[in-house]
């Protein structure tokens, strides 16, 4: 099936510090999820993009959908330690499945 | 209160043994899926449901079964599960699509001996 490769596997950041992962696909995309998981929960929705080149913010959280509809990256700004989690990357082809990017393990040093 | 239940939570069980694992939503909500997840990999869609009676294979359908006879039901069958079925498992759930806000269960952690 369809692969994402998602990077950085983890990041340990102080406090305060901004945040970048990103994603790539060796197939197009028409929509780019993100999400956040907290231990012991399931995955929450962070931000959706669904046009190439769009940017989107949701407070600290920015994330664009790349050009060539193969990559997307997110970025955290000023990080807290409640940002701690595992990051999510999701595609959506010409169908309805969805496939996951291995994950982004966060850890913030306070 | 708007939530996706799944039971068991966990469960260990043995090589061959039928096993099923239920999901049920309360949001009305069309779509409907099933992930698995394990370390290193993510989330890898097992089935989707778009509506009752219609269910779609996702990336890793192999050794799963399941039914969508009601729209808040999507059970998970496992008919004779093996031990590279051990895992994490989520139920999902969104008002049309996969791309739509997913709400997520709490998941079940199956181990198979």
């Amino acid at each position: 099936g369809q692969q994402l490769n998602q990077s950085p596997q983890s990041m340990f950041i102080q406090e305060g510090e901004d945040v970048s992962m990103n994603c790539t696909s060796s197939s197009i995309f028409n929509t780019w999820l993100w999400y956040k998981q907290d231990p012991g929960e399931g995955p929450v929705l962070l931000i959706a993009l669904y046009k190439a080149g769009e940017l989107t913010s949701n407070g600290r959280l920015t994330a664009q959908f790349g050009i060539t509809r193969k990559d997307s990256f997110l970025n955290i700004s000023a990080s807290i330690p409640s940002d701690v989690g595992i990051y999510f990357c999701a595609g959506q082809g010409a169908g309805n499945m969805l496939t996951f990017g291995g994950g982004t393990r966060l850890m913030v040093k306070p | 209160e708007a939530q996706v239940t799944q039971n068991p939570r966990y469960l260990i069980t043995v090589t061959g043994k039928k096993l099923t694992v239920t999901c049920s939503q309360n949001m009305n909500h069309e779509y409907m899926s099933w992930y698995r997840q394990d370390p290193g990999l993510g989330l890898r869609q097992i089935y989707y449901s778009m509506n009752v009676e219609v269910t779609d294979k996702g990336d890793v359908p192999e050794g799963y079964k399941v039914s969508r006879k009601e729209k808040r039901n999507f059970p998970l069958i496992l008919e004779s599960p093996s031990p590279n079925q051990t895992s994490l498992y989520f139920c999902a759930s969104s008002l049309w699509r996969g791309t739509d806000t997913q709400y997520f269960g709490p998941g079940t952690r199956l181990t198979v001996l």
